[in-house]
């Protein structure tokens, strides 16, 4: 069964860094595009970042320059590297596999709280 | 950015009553037009996919239509399990959310 597991989420002062991980099974993240979603609290969904088969990524304009995703093939994991977090970084985030297409995968989401 | 508009932002109606939700969006994205279904405390869940495709497992009373710029969930008769958020997103330029429709019970 396909199975995306997120962790790393937390606590972290405003101007902080936080990484985040999504562990994948039965695929392999460079087969398909894969995304980070997020959702602060009582809002809806906001995508944040999208890497392609080919390696190429695309943000969302309120992360560009502050968050990188990347994949380690070896351990099949996706990453979300944030930096300089702001109160409005605050949200769950889930890692998803194929949004809006048919096979799609989503984690279970990890809460990322920016706070002083 | 393609802007999607999710309408009403909430629908009260009884299980087994029929539901009609719209999103529409600011320019057209052919059918690359999803639905999602979002209870509390849980990831979405992926209902529709290129606009009228049911994904695996999705009960036949769900259905999707449209194209271009507006498109319709249809939930034929509404069990007790289907009252949540329902979300649209596209997947033509980016990918876009829209603000998401409450299914409430009556």
């Amino acid at each position: 069964e396909v199975q995306l597991v997120e962790s790393g989420g937390g606590l972290v002062q405003p101007g902080g860094s936080l990484r985040l991980s999504c562990v994948a099974s039965e695929f392999t993240v460079s087969s398909n595009y894969m995304s980070w979603v997020r959702q602060a609290p009582g809002k809806g969904l906001e995508c944040v970042s999208v890497i392609y088969t080919g390696d190429s990524t695309l943000y969302a304009d309120s992360v560009r320059g502050r968050f990188t995703s990347s994949r380690d093939i070896s351990k099949n994991t996706l990453y979300l590297q944030m930096n300089s977090l702001r109160p409005e970084d605050t949200a769950v985030y889930f890692c998803a596999r194929d949004v809006g297409k048919q096979g799609a995968s989503w984690g279970q989401g990890t809460l990322v709280t920016v706070s002083s | 950015e393609i802007v999607l508009t999710q309408s009403p932002a909430t629908l009260s109606l009884s299980p087994g009553e029929r539901a009609t939700l719209s999103c529409r969006a600011s320019q057209s994205v052919s059918s690359y037009l999803a639905w999602y279904q979002q209870k509390p405390g849980q990831a979405p869940r992926l209902l529709i996919y290129d606009a009228s495709n049911r994904a695996t497992g999705i009960p036949a009373r769900f259905s999707g239509s449209g194209s271009g710029t507006d498109f319709t969930l249809t939930i034929s008769s509404l069990e007790p399990e289907d009252f949540a958020v329902y979300y649209c997103q596209q997947g033509s330029i980016w990918l876009t959310f829209g603000g998401g429709t409450k299914v409430e019970i009556k």
